[in-house]
């Protein structure tokens, strides 16, 4: 079934740095992908998503780009921001209505 | 903006006993979702639920567990005999269609002891 692997974490930087959060899929066809971003104590919302190949999703600064010759989806930011610390999900559908997550990679920005 | 409201935040039981996670989803969706995520672990797919039935569900998500909409309003997770690794968040989720974003609660910690 589909797949994805996305970077370790945590990942630590100081305010208006450059993020990149990587993330690779293995998938069969080529369904649309999602970044999630869970702040602290909330649930997961969606942050930005691409339906089809050469796509660039973005939302709040961040951009993420559907690059299907290196089967990646990472998500880049060009100046992060304290507020931007949390944990962000690369996820893809596999089946209909089911949804597989990365493990989250966690973000923590300090001024 | 309407939300998925779940309770409660945290539920602490005891191996062996039952226990219900609640969710409120947005009311004009139509599908509805619990996802689990083990601590340090990828959040997993346990169940999808459409028309008053399970549309789909995971290995994880045994006869130990069930699923319910009593109202027009609540949707229900039920753990009959809970396990240590039963311990987890449990993320409610809904959305308008199958395919349309899915719209996620902040979540019910539960830790069985």
């Amino acid at each position: 079934g589909n797949s994805v692997t996305q970077m370790e974490g945590p990942v630590t930087l100081s305010e208006e740095a450059f993020l990149t959060i990587n993330c690779t899929y293995t998938a069969t066809g080529y369904p649309s992908l999602f970044w999630y971003v869970q702040y602290p104590g909330e649930g997961l919302q969606l942050l930005l998503k691409a339906t089809k190949a050469d796509d660039k999703g973005s939302n709040k600064g961040f951009e993420a780009t559907y690059r299907k010759e290196t089967t990646s989806f990472h998500l880049e930011k060009g100046s992060v921001q304290v507020s931007d610390s949390a944990v962000y999900f690369c996820a893809l559908p596999t089946g209909f209505q089911k949804l597989v997550f990365g493990t989250g990679t966690r973000l923590l920005v300090s001024p | 903006e309407p939300e998925v409201t779940q309770t409660p935040s945290h539920q602490v039981t005891q191996m062996g006993q039952e226990v219900i996670l609640r969710c409120v989803p947005i009311s004009n969706h139509l599908y509805f979702y619990w996802y689990r995520q083990i601590l340090g672990q990828k959040v997993e797919f346990l169940v999808s639920f459409y028309n008053n039935e399970i549309s789909e569900k995971s290995e994880i998500f045994d006869d130990q567990f069930s699923v319910e909409r009593p109202d027009g309003s609540n949707f229900t997770l039920k753990i009959r005999s809970t396990k240590l690794e039963d311990s987890a968040m449990y993320f409610c989720a809904s959305n308008l269609r199958g395919n349309s974003p899915l719209h996620f609660g902040n979540g019910t910690r539960l830790t069985v002891t």
